[in-house]
């Protein structure tokens, strides 16, 4: 019964692929988050979602297309990966209310070779 | 844009002791609210313990309590009785206004606990 769950946790590929990490909440929020954890392990926001609509795009590179099929999915492509992608990436959900918190995937190590 | 600080890269104590992770914190707004979040060596992110900003008492969670002091704009953690398990990452997190909006985290701090 995992609330949020993403897919794979590890991923290892050659410069140049393109590759999807998929995630699901079945939480019933309407938020939905991407961060990207580098190697100095600092968390930073890359796409909000709400309700299927794009509220936050932070500054990353256009390689990176979210994409939310419905509610409870919002999967990440990344296209032409560059070994500065190397990154643990965590999906996330939340409610409405601001109050609550934030809750995680169990991150996916990507790594570029 | 809001920003967090954590001071202290890393920190080391025995068990069964206490001890105290800093964190400031900069907003323009008055609707916010902060969290600490721990991440162990498995990777998981987990909620310690959060607090709203309009609320003057301080949050407790067990072992685990803030010193909220919103005129610095300082939310500290302070961890009652350490145990081996407490070894983690600990982040301090803000967010403003409502749920849409994501989390502005800090660096971190690496806290161990010794046997």
């Amino acid at each position: 019964d995992t609330a949020v769950s993403q897919t794979p946790k590890y991923l290892v590929t050659q410069m140049g692929n393109d590759k999807s990490i998929k995630c699901e909440q079945n939480l019933g929020h309407d938020t939905m988050y991407w961060y990207k954890q580098d190697s100095k392990k600092f968390l930073k926001i890359m796409f909000s979602y709400n309700n299927k609509e794009l509220i936050i795009n932070e500054t990353v590179p256009n390689r990176f297309s979210p994409k939310s099929p419905d509610k409870a999915h919002l999967n990440l492509h990344i296209n032409s990966l560059e070994l500065g992608d190397s990154a643990v990436y965590f999906c996330a959900s939340s409610p409405p209310q601001g109050h609550t918190e934030a809750f995680f995937g169990q991150g996916t190590r990507l790594t570029v070779v | 844009a809001q920003t967090v600080t954590q001071s202290q890269p890393e920190m080391s104590v025995q068990e069964a002791e206490t001890v105290t992770l800093s964190c400031t914190y900069d907003t323009s707004e008055s609707n916010y609210y902060l969290f600490w979040y721990k991440q162990p060596p498995s990777r998981q992110m987990i909620l310690v313990i959060r607090q709203e900003a309009y609320k003057q008492q301080n949050a407790t969670e067990n072992r685990f309590s803030v010193n909220f002091q919103k005129a610095a704009k300082s939310f500290s953690l302070k961890i009652s009785d350490s145990q081996l398990g407490d070894t983690a990452m600990y982040f301090c997190a803000i967010r403003e206004g409502g749920g849409a909006d994501g989390l502005t985290f800090g660096k971190g701090t690496h806290l161990i606990i010794q046997p």
